[in-house]
């Protein structure tokens, strides 16, 4: 099955630096990857994803890149903001479901400080 | 507004006892999915079904069981089987079945605890 590794687990940034979280994957045939971001007592929200066919997508101060012949994909976050403080998550589609369920990083806690 | 809503949000079992959580989606969704999230985890698939009266295993479904009589629900239940079923539990759902490329919106989740 898919195995999608996260680091870092904690990241702690001052207001207005860039975050960079980054994740690689093991199937090579993926090509579907989406980042969700997680406040504390919710669900996880979409907040960016990426298919193969390009390698790059920014929206505002997010962006993710992904270099499929190294298997891995990274989130940026420019110009971090206190409400950009929660758990990010990074997936990849599972091979044992017919990619249609996602395996999911074990998440990276960001916290921007004011 | 459409969404997903799972309900209850806190939930407590007793020893021997099964429970059972509800997922409702308004989206219009073929695709849901139960995924468990335990303390500095990420998510692990329970069951997933892309389509009504069916449904597969996902990677921890011991001690699980699911049905999906209904399009918009998939109710999970935790089964006295699951020996430790303290976590968060999370539904989704997507608008599958298809290939890849099919994002997933979550409901907030329902907190399940041993009493």
């Amino acid at each position: 099955g898919e195995n999608v590794e996260q680091h870092p687990s904690t990241l702690s940034v001052q207001e207005g630096d860039s975050a960079v979280i980054k994740c690689t994957y093991s199937d090579s045939a993926s090509n579907y990857f989406p980042w969700y971001k997680q406040e504390l007592g919710k669900g996880p929200q979409l907040i960016i994803d990426i298919r193969s066919n390009v390698g790059e997508k920014k929206d505002q101060r997010i962006a993710v890149t992904l270099n499929k012949t190294a298997k891995h994909f990274s989130l940026h976050i420019t110009e971090t903001q206190p409400e950009d403080s929660a758990v990010y998550f990074c997936a990849a589609p599972s091979p044992g479901t017919g990619r249609r369920a996602l395996t999911f990083g074990s998440g990276t806690r960001l916290q921007v400080q004011p | 507004d459409g969404g997903i809503t799972q309900s209850p949000k806190y939930l407590f079992r007793k020893e021997g006892q099964n429970v059972t959580l509800s997922c409702e989606q308004n989206l219009n969704h073929d695709a849901m999915y139960w995924y468990r999230q335990d303390p500095g985890q990420g998510l692990r698939l329970i069951y997933y079904s892309q389509i009504v009266n069916d449904f597969q295993k996902g990677d921890i479904a011991e001690g699980y069981s699911v049905s999906r009589e209904k399009k918009e629900s998939f109710p999970l239940t935790v089964t006295s089987a699951q020996k430790n079923p303290t976590a968060f539990y999370l539904c989704a759902s997507s608008i599958a079945p298809g290939g890849e490329g099919q994002p997933q919106h979550f409901g907030d989740g329902t907190r399940l605890s041993i009493l």
